[in-house]
């Protein structure tokens, strides 16, 4: 079974800062996603970015993106130029790709809840 | 974003009633989840549906039952709860497989928050 631990339960940033999230994970398997989701008050989550293990370059989707260290089994998730919107609870997420009829399943962290201040 | 949507956001039961919460996915996947996220806890899969058919039962208690009459349709019946299953019930869809381009990705709804009383 597939579990992932993010050490950090709670972090601030002051905006225009950068922050950086931890998540660790552990498989055995070889191919794999990782996920980063964003939880706001709203509770709406939210796909943030996405990793896929056979990858070796570090994804970015604009302000966010990824330190991918497979062989440490690391997956953090750095956000610069922080906003006030980007206050939530974020979480990291890992799945194994689905088959045999199959569909995904993810496995979630406990989350980091973020606050960014003025 | 409104791609999965879930009615109602909000519901306060008794212990004795019958209620039932439903989703919605407009975004032509074939997977449907129910999660369950409780203070504190990393979210928890309930059930998955794959065109249709129930593919996974996480151990979950026979108080609540699932029913996907099609892809886009997914619900979940709760009857004769316990404090303990108030919570944030969120639905997810993905699109795994079939002849579409295979993205994995889970998009979630908004989430319906339960207390039973």
């Amino acid at each position: 079974a597939q579990t992932v631990t993010q050490s950090q339960p709670e972090m601030s940033v002051q905006e225009a800062e950068t922050v950086t999230l931890s998540c660790t994970y552990d498989t055995s398997e070889n191919n794999y996603y990782l996920f980063w989701y964003k939880q706001p008050p709203s509770r709406q989550m939210i796909l943030v970015i996405r990793q896929e293990a056979y990858k070796q370059q570090n994804a970015t989707e604009n302000r966010f993106s990824v330190n991918f260290q497979k062989a440490a089994k690391s997956f953090s998730l750095k956000i610069s130029d922080s906003q006030l919107g980007d206050t939530a609870m974020y979480f990291c997420a890992f799945m194994k790709p689905p088959g045999g009829g199959t569909a995904s399943k993810l496995t979630f962290g406990t989350g980091t809840r973020l606050q960014v201040t003025l | 974003e409104t791609g999965v949507t879930q009615t109602p956001r909000h519901l306060v039961m008794g212990m004795t009633n019958k209620k039932s919460l439903k989703c919605e996915q407009h975004l032509g996947h074939n997977a449907m989840y129910w999660y369950k996220q409780s203070a504190k806890k990393p979210l928890e899969l309930m059930f998955v549906y794959n065109f249709k058919e129930q593919t996974e039962n996480n151990s979950v208690p026979s108080r609540f039952s699932p029913e996907c009459p099609n892809s886009s349709h997914l619900f979940l019946h709760l009857h004769t709860l316990q404090p303990e299953d108030s919570a944030l019930y969120l639905c997810a869809s993905s699109q795994d497989g079939g002849k579409r381009k295979y993205t994995d990705t889970q998009y979630f709804g908004p989430g319906t928050r339960l207390t039973v009383l």
